[in-house]
């Protein structure tokens, strides 16, 4: 039972350069989300996709862009990092009967 | 964006103590959850509460769904060193706009 699979964990990129964030769930689960979180902040959502084909911007979405691949994969991806963007993403997926999240372990990014 | 009040910010407890903490929000929510996030890994749900003046324990912890539906309560009985992390309120509603919306958390720690 893996759950959600983000990858890579940490990564540090230089400002401007791109990457995209992986993420995967095996859990069948519907809705897809991408959090930020920064110290003092919570959990800000960027993107999500409710369905298999759409995606949808949440609170904080400027410099990012997400691709939902298929049911199990939503990428997000960094065009051009900024410092601003130094904080630690986490995937999540919902699909319960409880209207629980379940979240990646994270990847935590550092733009220089 | 709309996020939820948490208090407090952050609490010291001597191990063995019992700890509590609350969520309030100016909106209504139909669902109430609490979330645990351990250092260095995503937040896990711990309860779920879906009527107004529900009470729910998940062994130690015990959660109520405020009267008003505006807030929302987590406590925990004789703490443990294993208790130390972020606390997050959740409110879900899909009456009118869909809605979830996290609180900014309360990190605790435990001193043995």
């Amino acid at each position: 039972n893996a759950g959600v699979t983000q990858t890579p964990k940490f990564q540090v990129l230089k400002t401007g350069q791109s990457m995209t964030l992986q993420c995967a769930q095996d859990m069948n689960h519907n809705s897809m989300y991408w959090y930020r979180q920064d110290p003092g902040m919570g959990l800000r959502l960027i993107y999500y996709s409710a369905s298999e084909g759409t995606t949808d911007k949440g609170e904080v979405p400027n410099g990012y862009n997400v691709s939902r691949l298929n049911k199990r994969e939503f990428s997000l991806r960094l065009e051009s990092a900024a410092p601003s963007q130094t904080s630690v993403y986490f995937c999540a997926s919902s699909g319960g009967l409880n209207y629980g999240y379940t979240f990646g372990s994270g990847t935590r990014l550092t733009v220089v | 964006g709309q996020q939820l009040n948490q208090s407090p910010q952050s609490m010291f407890i001597q191990e063995g103590e019992d700890v509590s903490m609350n969520c309030t929000s100016s909106s209504i929510f139909n669902t109430w959850l609490w979330y645990k996030q351990d250092p260095g890994e995503g937040p896990v749900l711990l309860i779920a509460l879906y009527k107004a003046g529900e009470l729910t324990s998940n062994g130690r912890l015990t959660a109520q769904f405020g009267i008003t539906r505006k807030d929302s309560f987590l406590n925990i009985s004789a703490s443990i060193p294993s208790d130390v992390g972020i606390y997050f309120c959740a409110g879900f509603t899909t009456s009118g706009t869909y809605k979830y919306i996290f609180g900014t958390g309360t990190r605790l720690k435990v001193l043995a």
